[in-house]
This record gives C-alpha cells, structure tokens and sequence, in this order.
C-alpha cells in the first residue's frame, strides 16, 4: 500500500547547528507533502507546504525539499533552538483533504 | 478566535463503556477531521467530513461513529469502548479538503 515514512526515529543536534530531517514516499503521483512539528501534549503544528510543482520552499528559518526522481522529501532547520525540540512528521496530503502521516522523528536539541 | 477546541481532555472509561468527544472550530472551515495516535506513531484518519451534511470513514473507522452537528462542531463517538481504543485523539479541520489542516490540542483516553 501507500506510505510516507521517516528515515531516523530520533535526531540529536547542538544547539546552533542546522538539522535536517528526511521523509520517503512509495506513490509517484503524490503532489502535496506538509510538515508538522508535534510538541510534547500538544496536536500537531503546520511548519511549511511543498506542492509537487516545486522543488524546494523557503519559510522562517526551515526550507522543505522535494526530490521527484527518488521519491524523497527533507526538512531543513537552521540555527536549531531549544525551542525546536519535538516530533516531526511529513505528511502527504491526499485528495479531499486525507493526511497520510509518517512515524515521526523525535528532535533533540543539545544545549 | 480559539481555533480548534476539543472536550475532555482525559477521559478513563471501562470496556463496554460508550462516550462522545467533542470537537469545534470557531474558523468558518469547511472540513473537518478526527485522527487517533498510538504511541510511537504517526497519526491516522478516522473519519472525515468535506463539508457540512457529509462524512466518510477514513483509514482505521472501525469502532466509532461521526457526526457533523453544524458546520462548526463534528463529534466522535465510542459506542462501546475497547482497551485497543486507548490513544490518544485528535480533531483538526479546513478550510477545503487538501488545504492545511489545524489541529486541536487532543483528548487522552484510556479504556480499562
């Protein structure tokens, strides 16, 4: 079947460093990912977007890229915060609005 | 402007036991979805609802029932709740379908 996954269950970054964070799709007709950011006892935040007409997108200091050819999307974090610190999850966002969401990748940020 | 609410926020119930949870957005959205999250895991669609007067099941329906009361509130409900119901669930709605969904801060429930 479908699926979007996570390459890395946990990521462990110093303070300051840039983090990247990878996804992988199976459908080659996907064309609309979102990233969520999930706080400890929180629901799941929107970050940024990416439509398959694109191959990358720029936010507040986290770029999303896209790579049709390998089916793969990334999750860029620069100058990584305390702040930054939880779950991350892409998601493919499907026709009528379904959200297929990954296993999430658990940010660690170093002091 | 609150967003997406949802009542209560811990539930404990005993199997067999039924309960509705309550979710609202005060975001004129159209759309509207429940979600269920296991540990460890990413979330899964239970049910969604297009649009006001319609809902469909989603990937893991069985177990519960929807209803879209308005345009703004659509509720979950466990008929008769099982241990395997335990997780934690999520309400989020849309403007349009495949449009950014926003999600409320969730219901913990625990069945015994």
């Amino acid at each position: 079947g479908e699926s979007v996954g996570l390459h890395l269950p946990t990521l462990s970054v110093q303070e300051g460093d840039n983090s990247i964070i990878n996804c992988a799709y199976s459908n080659s007709a996907s064309d609309y990912f979102i990233w969520y950011k999930q706080e400890s006892g929180k629901g799941p935040q929107f970050i940024i977007d990416i439509r398959s007409n694109m191959d990358k997108r720029q936010g507040q200091r986290v770029t999303v890229l896209l790579n049709k050819t390998v089916k793969h999307l990334s999750l860029q974090i620069a100058a990584t915060q305390p702040g930054d610190s939880a779950v991350y999850f892409c998601a493919e966002n499907k026709p009528r609005g379904k959200l297929i969401f990954g296993q999430g990748t658990e940010l660690s940020v170093k002091p | 402007n609150a967003g997406v609410t949802q009542t209560p926020k811990f539930q404990v119930l005993k199997t067999g036991q039924s309960m509705t949870l309550q979710c609202a957005q005060d975001m004129n959205h159209n759309s509207m979805y429940w979600y269920r999250q296991d540990p460890g895991m990413g979330l899964r669609l239970i049910y969604y609802s297009a649009s006001e007067g319609t809902t469909d099941k989603g990937e893991v329906p069985n177990g519960y029932n929807v209803s879209r009361l308005n345009k703004r509130e659509f509720s979950l409900r466990l008929e008769s709740a099982a241990p395997s119901q335990t997780s934690v669930y999520f309400c989020a709605s849309s403007y349009r379908g495949q449009e950014t969904q926003y999600f409320g801060p969730g219901t913990r429930l625990l069945v015994l």
